[in-house]
């Protein structure tokens, strides 16, 4: 366990519709990143929160968005969802300059 | 342009063959590298970062700023290093990781 906890494990949904994701960063975390990793894009950036604040944004769709809250858990709203859209998505957070710790993310197959 | 390079999309050798897993980094600063295993689509796992100068499960990097390299290096692979690897560079104007498009090592026995 990395300390990092991602929900669903798993989401299939149809196109059109909307989703959560949520992720627990490890304790003491205050940033977190939401990253998407498709076979053909390998891992792109979307987003990042740190202490409630968002930080960076990446490669992220405006059909997307996401928000972290007091308690520091984030969550990553995907609509209008299109097949293109199914893919892991990956959160992380940090801590200092030792890296990133991954959850074991959430993945999105949309039919 | 903050990026990062890994060449190979696949590389595959032969149990207790040498591997040495290729990323070059383009960044205007003092970088800051990092390498990341993952294992059969699981989560991404911390495997290296280039300040610690540490050797995890054997490998090793070394950061060459001349030639812009931080090269992931194993004397002797094993099986169970079969896994994608990925470089990835502390940039952006936040810190975020840019992480390269990975390369598969498949270990053969």
């Amino acid at each position: 366990d990395s300390g990092v906890t991602q929900t669903p494990k798993h989401l299939i949904t149809a196109t059109g519709q909307r989703v959560t994701l949520r992720c627990s960063p490890r304790s003491g975390d205050l940033s977190v990143y939401w990253y998407q990793q498709s076979l053909d894009q390998g891992l792109q950036f979307l987003i990042q929160y740190y202490n409630g604040e968002e930080r960076a944004k990446g490669n992220i769709l405006e059909r997307f968005s996401a928000q972290q809250f007091p308690d520091l858990h984030s969550e990553l709203n995907l609509s209008s969802l299109e097949l293109g859209d199914s893919a892991l998505y990956f959160c992380a957070s940090s801590r200092d300059s030792y890296g990133y710790t991954f959850g074991s993310g959430t993945r999105l197959t949309v039919v | 342009a903050q990026r990062v390079t890994q060449p190979e999309k696949l590389l595959s050798v032969f149990k207790g063959a040498p591997v040495e897993l290729k990323c070059n980094y383009s960044y205007s600063g003092s970088p800051e590298l990092f390498w990341y295993v993952q294992y059969s689509r699981q989560r991404l796992q911390l495997l290296l970062r280039h300040i610690s100068r540490e050797s995890i499960k054997g490998f090793t990097a070394d950061l060459n700023k001349g030639e812009t390299s931080f090269h992931l290096k194993k004397p002797f692979a094993q099986e169970e290093d079969s896994a994608m690897y990925y470089c990835a560079l502390k940039g952006g104007s936040q810190g975020n990781l840019i992480f390269g498009k990975g390369t598969k090592l498949s270990v053969k026995p």
